[in-house]
């Protein structure tokens, strides 16, 4: 399979910064996805990176290098509603880059 | 757009039988996908169609499993002989080729049980 290693598990206080790493097994050429995903719900789009570098939209940024197959998602102003698992989605590597390929996700835990 | 539907939402069946789940699409949208997703883990890719045509299918999917989209509009994803192992969340979304930067569309996907 394609591997994309996230991190499982992490906690944040509400108010701060988090940042959640993603590295995959790149084309070199793709883009990126990242999706959000509460408890008991279906995944929802947040970014996309086409090309390499920040892309911001409000208090969520993310970064792609798509050379070193590696991309980030930073949360800003924490809030307790952004608890949730964040899904790392590159498109796969065979078949055409038709479909996308998810992580396992990352486990965001937010406190007061 | 009332967004990708799903039905039913929930669905448990006894071992050994068949089930079927309906996804309708964004109207507009001309690619369908399905995937699998299991407690603790990412979504897993099942097969895909654009318009009416089955373009790819897992190489993991057992031939249990089968999906159409007759007229290119609504997929139903059925399996047959169900087993313990097949209970999920089973998730449909939808994507427009060349909108590629808007991602997937997901439903809300129907949660499998199988006793």
């Amino acid at each position: 399979g394609q591997n994309i290693d996230q991190p499982t598990e992490m906690t944040a206080t509400e108010g701060a910064i988090v940042q959640i790493n993603c590295t995959y097994q790149t084309s070199g050429f793709n883009g990126l996805f990242w999706y959000q995903q509460h408890a008991g719900e279906a995944p929802t789009f947040l970014s996309y990176n086409v090309l390499d570098g920040l892309e911001e939209k409000g208090r969520f940024s993310s970064f792609l290098s798509r050379s070193k197959g590696y991309s980030y998602l930073l949360l800003k102003e924490l809030q307790m509603k952004d608890s949730a698992s964040y899904l790392c989605a590159p498109p796969s590597v065979s078949g055409g880059y038709n479909k996308l390929i998810f992580g396992a996700g990352t486990r965001l835990a937010v406190h007061p | 757009d009332t967004g990708v539907s799903q039905d039913p939402r929930h669905k448990i069946t006894k071992r050994g039988q068949n089930v079927t789940f309906r996804c309708d699409p964004i109207s507009e949208h001309n690619r369908l996908y399905w995937y699998r997703q299991t407690l603790g883990q990412g979504p897993e890719f099942l097969t895909y169609f654009q318009n009416e045509a089955q373009l790819e299918k897992s190489r993991l999917l057992s031939d249990r499993f089968s999906a159409e989209r007759p007229k290119g509009s609504f997929s139903t994803l059925e399996i047959q002989r169900t087993e313990q192992g097949d209970s999920a969340m089973y998730l449909c979304a939808s994507s427009l080729v060349d909108r590629v930067n808007y991602g997937y569309t997901f439903g809300s996907g129907t949660r499998l049980t199988v006793v």
